[in-house]
């Protein structure tokens, strides 16, 4: 079966680190992959997707940065994070048809990371 | 936007009773999915439902769809506490996946 890997769970980085997120997929090749941000009480925000190794497309300018340096390897990562970059940050894939880079299949979640940015 | 919007932001109610959640969106759509999300976890899909479809079933959950109406419904029969959580519907067009800002439901025994 298929899973899915994020970590790590809680972060707690100070204004102007540098950050990684990283998200394994195990069980299944060729995926979609993706990064959410959520804020306190709100839907998610997709932040980056991508369709395969090397292939980034990011929904939202800022200064979030993502990378896909394996087919089930998903890498967020900042060079230095503001305090509005504080949230909760999902990764999620999904399966590829093969006539298309875009999935009809569901989604499926890490348990994501909580960023707090002091 | 092609963002869909649920109501009611929060839903509470008794065990056993019903719960119904409604999604409403702008665009056309080539599918609507429906998402729970437990207190600090990810999102965990419930149900697909296609624009072609108009009512699907997964245990206790029913969905409806009305493409004319661009507007669907989540229906949680004979509620259990476990079932408290954030429902989320979201839109999938072209493209990505776009989500709605969710239905807290608390059940409460």
């Amino acid at each position: 079966s298929q899973t899915i890997h994020q970590w790590p769970a809680t972060l707690v980085q100070p204004v102007g680190s540098p950050l990684s997120l990283e998200c394994t997929v195990e069980g299944t090749s060729n995926p979609n992959l993706y990064w959410y941000r959520q804020a306190a009480g709100r839907g998610l925000q997709l932040l980056f997707y991508s369709v395969g190794i090397g292939q980034i497309s990011s929904e939202v300018p800022q200064n979030l940065s993502a990378s896909r340096p394996q087919d089930r390897q998903f890498i967020l990562s900042s060079k230095k994070l503001l305090l509005s970059d504080s949230g909760f940050y999902l990764c999620a894939w999904s399966a590829r048809p093969w006539d298309s880079p875009y999935s009809n299949q569901p989604q499926h979640f890490g348990d994501g990371t909580r960023l707090s940015i002091l | 936007s092609q963002q869909g919007e649920e109501d009611p932001q929060a839903l509470s109610i008794q065990e056993g009773e019903n719960a119904t959640m409604n999604c409403s969106y702008k665009t056309s759509i080539n599918n609507l999915q429906w998402y729970r999300q437990n207190s600090g976890r990810g999102l965990v899909h419930l149900i697909l439902i296609r624009s072609n479809e108009r009512e699907k079933h997964s245990g206790r959950l029913r969905v409806t769809l009305d493409t004319s109406k661009k507007s669907s419904s989540l229906l949680i029969t004979a509620s259990r506490a476990a079932d408290t959580a954030s429902y989320f519907c979201a839109i999938k067009g072209y493209s990505t996946l776009t989500f709605g800002k969710g239905t807290m439901l608390l059940v409460s025994p």
